[in-house]
């Protein structure tokens, strides 16, 4: 069955300090992997996504992404946090199987300290 | 290009009523997928809708329901409200073409008093 990880609920970095935000996915074949962002109360904003070509993913405010097929990892980067950037994450997943579905992990919460 | 909206912004109902949650797609997707994201629950697929007709669904009772109008906008209605069902309600359309994509609305914050 298909699965999303994400190991971390929560992760605090300073301001200016780099973020790394791991997901681990289970599923057969080459999925689509996504990335999204969600302030307090709002809705889903898409970062980046991946399907095929260049495992390294440039998404909007800077963020990257790495797709490793060897550790089933689609991990978030990003050099320079800044405050703006603390929300929840949630990595997730396409599948194709008789129509589109989405598998979203649990999401890391991001905050970021001064 | 408008993305996708959801109305009202916030909806507050008593236990027993009946709640109607509103979705329009991005103009040219013609798939809605509903999710109710509860308080340290993470994003529940409730419904998917495409074309008309009711695709998929979640692990919800009968009384979460919902449609889709011939213009591709779908409504989410909950029946015999419980505290439970107070949640932040997304609505997703599907994006299709090299990768499909869901895109979301801001939701519809449903309280239960």
């Amino acid at each position: 069955a298909q699965s999303v990880t994400q190991p971390d609920i929560h992760i605090t970095v300073s301001e200016g300090a780099s973020l790394e935000l791991r997901c681990n996915y289970s599923y057969g074949a080459t999925p689509y992997l996504f990335w999204y962002v969600q302030s307090p109360g709002q809705g889903l904003q898409l970062l980046l996504k991946y399907f095929s070509g260049d495992t390294l993913v440039q998404g909007i405010k800077g963020f990257e992404a790495e797709f490793k097929r060897s550790q089933s990892s689609f991990n978030l980067r990003k050099p320079s946090v800044h405050w703006s950037d603390a929300a929840e994450y949630f990595c997730a997943v396409g599948v194709r199987t008789g129509g589109f579905k989405t598998i979203f992990g649990a999401g890391t919460r991001l905050f970021v300290k001064a | 290009e408008a993305g996708v909206t959801q109305s009202p912004t916030h909806l507050i109902k008593t236990r027993g009523q009946q709640a109607t949650l509103r979705c329009s797609p991005i103009s040219g997707h013609t798939s809605v997928y509903w999710y109710q994201q509860a308080l340290g629950l993470g994003l529940q697929f409730l419904l998917w809708y495409d074309e008309g007709e009711e695709r998929n669904r979640g692990n919800f009772p009968p009384r979460f329901s919902g449609r889709q109008f011939p213009n591709y906008s779908s409504e989410l209605n909950v029946n015999a409200l419980e505290l439970e069902d107070s949640a932040l309600y997304l609505c997703a359309s599907l994006g299709q073409g090299v990768a499909d994509t869901q895109y979301f609305g801001p939701g519809t914050r449903l309280t239960v008093l």
